[in-house]
């Protein structure tokens, strides 16, 4: 199975401020139709996680621009410009490229 | 409005079966894959099982093959999840989630998830 590993697992954060987490994956995650799928969630507390990002850069409606994702091959980034409050969350990489499809640990970002 | 709304969990018996249900709408049902994703207390995501738009494909995580099985009834808008021999570590949130359409089916993660149905695997 690929194995997907963030850091950190925690990210204390002062509000406006930037925040950055990284996913690493243990196999390529580019697939053999040429493209790289990597997908990024947050799940607020008490809430079902929603879908930042996939194929590694692409914002889904209605996410902010402060989001962004990059990277390739095996390693990859979800940054935040600045943070805001509504941002508190755990953030999980996923990839799709191979069987089984394989979540990170996830990340908790909180304000410092 | 694209709605996921689980039902079915509760408390069993190590052993025991459950069968899951997540009624969709908002969207063609059929055009697009659908899996299951659990959480269990305090822990993180763990993909389970999918299946594609027409039902021809079937996946499973090695943690849940052989005792679970996905089904889908695309006439009535309704994902399923038997799950058979459960074990106190299947304890946890199943989440319904829409994959993609065509080709892309799962591969570019869950753009809905529902709100989870809880499973209790205890004596």
């Amino acid at each position: 199975d690929v194995v997907m590993t963030q850091s950190p697992l925690s990210l204390p954060v002062t509000l406006g401020q930037p925040a950055s987490i990284s996913c690493r994956s243990s196999q390529s995650l580019v697939h053999s139709d040429g493209n790289t799928y990597l997908n990024w969630f947050q799940q607020r507390p008490g809430q079902s996680p929603r879908r930042l990002i996939y194929k590694v850069s692409n914002r889904d409606s209605g996410v902010p621009d402060r989001f962004s994702g990059s990277g390739s091959g095996t390693d990859f980034t979800l940054k935040i410009s600045r943070v805001e409050a509504e941002d508190v969350a755990v953030y999980y990489c996923m990839q799709g490229s191979h069987w089984p499809r394989t979540f990170g640990q996830g990340t908790k970002l909180e304000i410092k | 409005e694209v709605q996921l709304v689980e039902s079915g969990g509760g408390l069993v018996q190590p052993g025991g079966s459950l069968r899951l249900s997540c009624a969709v709408s908002g969207f063609t049902f059929s055009s697009y894959a659908m899996s299951w994703v659990r959480q269990a207390p305090g822990k993180g995501l763990e993909w389970v099982s999918a299946m594609s738009g027409s039902g021809d494909i079937t996946k499973y995580a090695d943690s849940v093959k052989g005792r679970f099985t996905i089904s889908r009834d695309n006439s009535r808008n309704t994902l399923f999840l038997q799950m058979n021999s459960l074990r106190a570590e299947d304890t946890a949130v199943y989440y319904c989630a829409k994959g993609g359409s065509g080709a892309t089916g799962t591969k570019a993660g869950f753009e809905y998830w529902g709100q989870g149905t809880l499973v209790t695997v205890s004596s």
